[in-house]
């Protein structure tokens, strides 16, 4: 059973548009939604994350939706750049637990220039 | 953010020989650390938590007298693949949390190839 389901598995994005990457979860128990970007043959970097308290997070140009009613969460990349081109992992866990994290199955973005 | 390193970035090895994978917090301590494996293209599967001072946690499937994990300090956490074989050629990925809450911080893979 799948806990974290992220689409699309990959994305194609003009220099300068938007970028978005959905995510859903199951598990209501889940508290702590980082987002992760990793480029071909590194490891995984930490972009942004949200707590279910806040509905929204922005750090630059990444944004986080959350909406806990739905249980879906989303990353926006405003004016997305070539550099952006990377795979983004959603992920998802029980921070008060200290349980670790559950990861989706990735989005491999590209963005043309 | 944290650092994490690892050490090696690549290694390759004969059949049936051990290999080691150091995981190091460099800025930070890391009570809890975690060990993950990923194919190409896929996602990052979890293969056990490891807390300082105490045995790790193996998820599912994961054989823990195959993969030896030693975390005896707040900095360092090891990876040992006993006997490995072709099978075992993938990519490993350790990660350390800050905090009992903290955010998960990644080192940069080892690229295991078994020959």
């Amino acid at each position: 059973q799948q806990q974290v389901k992220q689409s699309p598995q990959s994305l194609i994005v003009q220099k300068g548009g938007i970028s978005i990457i959905n995510c859903a979860y199951e598990n209501t128990a889940f508290d702590y939604f980082p987002w992760y970007q990793q480029f071909p043959g590194k490891g995984p970097a930490l972009l942004i994350a949200i707590r279910p308290d806040v509905s929204e997070k922005k750090e630059g140009r990444f944004t986080i939706s959350f909406n806990k009613s739905a249980k879906q969460f989303s990353l926006h990349i405003m004016d997305s750049q070539p550099g952006d081109s990377a795979t983004y992992f959603c992920a998802a866990s029980i921070g008060q637990a200290g349980t670790a994290l559950i990861f989706g199955k990735g989005t491999t973005l590209s963005v043309s220039s | 953010g944290a650092v994490v390193s690892q050490h090696p970035s690549r290694v390759i090895c004969k059949s049936g020989t051990s290999v080691k994978i150091e995981c190091r917090s460099l800025d930070f301590q890391a009570t809890t650390m975690f060990w993950y494996r990923q194919f190409p293209k896929k996602s990052l599967m979890l293969m056990a938590t490891s807390n300082e001072g105490s045995k790790a946690t193996y998820e599912q499937g994961v054989e823990k007298d195959k993969f030896l994990i030693n975390h005896a300090s707040l900095t360092l956490s090891t990876l040992t693949v006993t006997s490995a074989h072709p099978e075992d050629s993938s990519f490993y990925i350790c990660s350390a949390r800050v905090g009992s809450m903290g955010a998960q911080y990644f080192g940069p893979g080892t690229r295991l190839l078994v020959l």
